[in-house]
């Protein structure tokens, strides 16, 4: 079974320092890999997604993640944090033939301090 | 705007009672799903559906139970509402074409903020 784990579900950093948000899967099967963003009391917001296509992926905002199949990776990062990226970060594995589900991670909220 | 408008947005219940949400979408989307989401566990999977008349249970679908019997509408009921049932509701759908600019992209609703008292 396919599986998410987000380490940290606490990030704290300075408005202009490099974000890293670590996400690690488990796939039996070559995965699609995505990281949402969640503002308070709003719904999911797709940053990016990993398809088979370029291991590095740029998404909006100034994001990008990188998947990495010899360490099962697919973190988030951000050169330079901004107050407006302060939200709750979800990275989501999808596999399968039949429905395409998606499995999330536990999430990790993002605080960036002035 | 195109996309997945879910109604109520917010809901009280008490214990026993009973309540559908509706999703709706506009898209033309083949597949529809329903997610729960609790602090520090992220989004848990229901039930979804992958077409008209056909549903499957997902992650956590004991207490809940679906229907899909239009297209454009995936419906969840709660028969007996319980407190373990609080929780925020999101219904997400996506096609099942592929293509640059719809491969894999589910599209969520803003959600449903329910309190079981």
């Amino acid at each position: 079974a396919q599986s998410v784990t987000q380490l940290g579900s606490h990030v704290s950093v300075s408005e202009g320092a490099l974000v890293l948000l670590r996400c690690n899967y488990s796939s039996s099967v070559p995965p699609y890999l995505f990281w949402y963003v969640q503002y308070p009391n709003q719904g999911l917001q797709l940053l990016l997604k990993y398809t088979s296509a370029a291991t590095l992926v740029k998404g909006i905002n100034g994001f990008e993640a990188e998947f990495k199949k010899s360490e099962t990776s697919f973190h988030l990062t951000k050169p330079s944090a901004h107050m407006s990226d302060a939200a709750e970060y979800f990275c989501a594995v999808s596999q399968g033939e039949y429905g395409n589900k998606l499995v999330f991670g536990a999430g990790t909220i993002l605080r960036v301090k002035s | 705007n195109a996309g997945v408008t879910q109604t109520p947005k917010f809901r009280v219940l008490k214990t026993g009672q009973s309540m559908t949400l509706l999703c709706a979408q506009d898209m033309n989307h083949e597949y529809m799903y329903w997610y729960r989401q609790d602090p520090g566990m992220g989004l848990r999977l229901i039930h979804y559906s992958v077409g008209e008349g056909t549903t499957a249970k997902g992650e956590v679908p004991d207490g809940y139970n679906v229907s899909r019997l239009k297209k454009q509408n995936f419906l969840l009921g709660l028969e007996s509402a319980a407190p373990s049932q609080t929780s925020v509701y999101f219904c997400a759908s996506r096609t099942i074409y592929s293509g640059s600019k719809s491969i894999y992209g589910y599209t969520f609703g803003s959600g449903t903020r329910l309190t079981v008292v």
